[in-house]
């Protein structure tokens, strides 16, 4: 059974840093790109950040660009998600997901999300 | 960046209903377009993948079709564990994009 679990969801002050965990099995991990996606309360869904199977490759929202930083350790199956410099707009619902096939760039497991609260 | 606009964005449906959403995108983006599901509280759920692709374990109810910019998604007899919100995605290029969503009640 694949499964992708979320941590390290909190609530912070603008300004600070935080690190989000997915750790995931049931699945060849090293074979799929993985992804990021995020919910504010009440709002559609925004994508975030993916990066390719291998973690050679990385890509960003505008919004997060500069700031977030992804990477993946395929020896433990673990995705991460590196936040700096955190603002009230980045408060949401963090997702991560797996790529349906090696890279296709749609997902079909998710994680059940991990909140992000950023406030002062 | 390619916006992906869908249509309405609420809806009142019955129980048996045909539905019918619409995903529009401001370029071309071939057949890579996905439709997702998503419940209050939960994950979403990938549905249909490039355009028309039914994802494993998906009702055959739900069905896509489209191919450049413009996308539907249809529902052919409205169940009520369908009652949701229906995002639709790009999967063209980078930066991914989602539609606003489309939710569906009673």
């Amino acid at each position: 059974e694949v499964q992708l679990v979320e941590s390290g969801g909190d609530l912070l002050q603008p300004g600070g840093s935080l690190r989000l965990s997915c750790a995931t099995s049931g699945f060849s991990f090293s074979s799929h790109a993985m992804t990021w996606v995020r919910q504010a309360p009440g709002k559609g869904l925004e994508w975030v950040s993916s990066v390719s199977a291998s973690g050679g490759s990385t890509y960003y929202a505008d919004s997060v660009e500069g700031r977030f930083t992804i990477s993946r350790d395929n020896s433990k199956n673990t995705l991460f998600l590196q936040m700096n410099s955190l603002r009230a707009e980045d408060t949401a619902v963090y997702y991560c997901a797996k790529d349906r096939i090696t890279i296709s760039w749609d997902f079909d497991y998710w994680g059940q999300g991990t909140l992000v609260t950023v406030s002062s | 960046d390619i916006q992906m606009t869908q249509s309405p964005s609420s809806m009142s449906a019955s129980v048996g209903d045909r539905v019918t959403f619409t995903c529009r995108a401001s370029q071309t983006i071939n057949k890579y377009l996905n439709w997702y599901q998503q419940k209050p509280g939960k994950a979403p759920k990938l549905l249909i993948y490039s355009g028309s692709s039914l994802q494993s374990g998906v009702p055959s109810r739900f069905s896509g079709s489209g191919s450049g910019t413009d996308f539907t998604l249809t529902i052919s007899s409205l169940q009520p564990e369908d009652f949701a919100t229906y995002y639709c995605q790009q999967s063209f290029s980078t930066p991914l994009t989602f539609g606003g969503g489309t939710k569906v009640d009673i």
